[in-house]
């Protein structure tokens, strides 16, 4: 099944403990990006990424990593949580570039920091 | 830059009924135009699609939108909704080349029975 996952799905931590969500898809896609999501401003894109080893700037990519090391996997890290990350977070992916593909999202990883 | 605005933070409607909703945009070229679909607990879905030919658009569960370049707006309709439509609705424009792609803020359908 073509999909597009994410682990974990929830997770609470604590303030400054570093953490890594990962985001896996399975339709070799070029494209991936990183959004979150909080009540009242929709979704905010953290870093996306045109293809392995090519990644960029969102909107809102203060406190956070990403690393695209091989074409289905493109993991997020937060160094150093802190509690205004507490979000719900998404994974996209699409294939190709300069097509208007739409993007496919993964479940969500509800992320509380304390 | 490019952004989204989706004027109704929340909707209600009988089920049965007609839907619009909202869509403006600001974007310099062509739009790439999306809604997408979240029910509660789910990830997003995509409902349709516009990036060029025929400005009226026809997606999935009986939804249709309408690109209007004049009036920078791109509304998502439903003749008449069912009570599985209720969810969260998103505008969306993308730069495929350039990767960045921006929401709006979301609007909440609820339908009464």
């Amino acid at each position: 099944e073509a999909q597009v996952t994410q682990n974990p799905r929830y997770l609470i931590t604590v303030t400054g403990k570093k953490l890594t969500v990962t985001c896996s898809q399975n339709m070799n896609h070029e494209y991936m990006s990183w959004y979150r999501q909080d009540p009242g401003l929709g979704l905010r894109q953290i870093y996306y990424s045109m293809n392995v080893e090519v990644t960029d700037k969102g909107d809102v990519p203060e406190g956070y990593k990403v690393s695209r090391k091989e074409k289905r996997n493109f993991p997020l890290i937060l160094e150093s949580p802190s509690p205004n990350q507490t979000s719900l977070y998404f994974c996209a992916s699409r294939p190709s570039l300069g097509e208007a593909y739409e993007q496919y999202f993964g479940p969500g990883t509800r992320l509380t920091v304390t | 830059a490019q952004s989204v605005t989706q004027p109704d933070i929340h909707i209600t409607v009988s089920e049965g009924a007609s839907l619009e909703l909202r869509c403006n945009y600001s974007y310099g070229a062509t739009p790439y135009l999306f809604w997408y679909v979240q029910s509660p607990g789910q990830g997003l879905q995509l409902l349709l699609k516009y990036f060029s030919g025929d400005t009226l658009v026809q997606g999935i569960k009986g939804f249709e939108a309408e690109f209007k370049r004049s009036q920078s707006s791109f509304n998502l309709r439903k003749p008449s909704v069912h009570w599985s439509d209720a969810a969260e609705y998103f505008c969306a424009v993308g730069n495929t080349n350039a990767g960045k792609s921006t929401f709006g803020d979301g609007t909440t359908l609820t339908v009464k029975p």
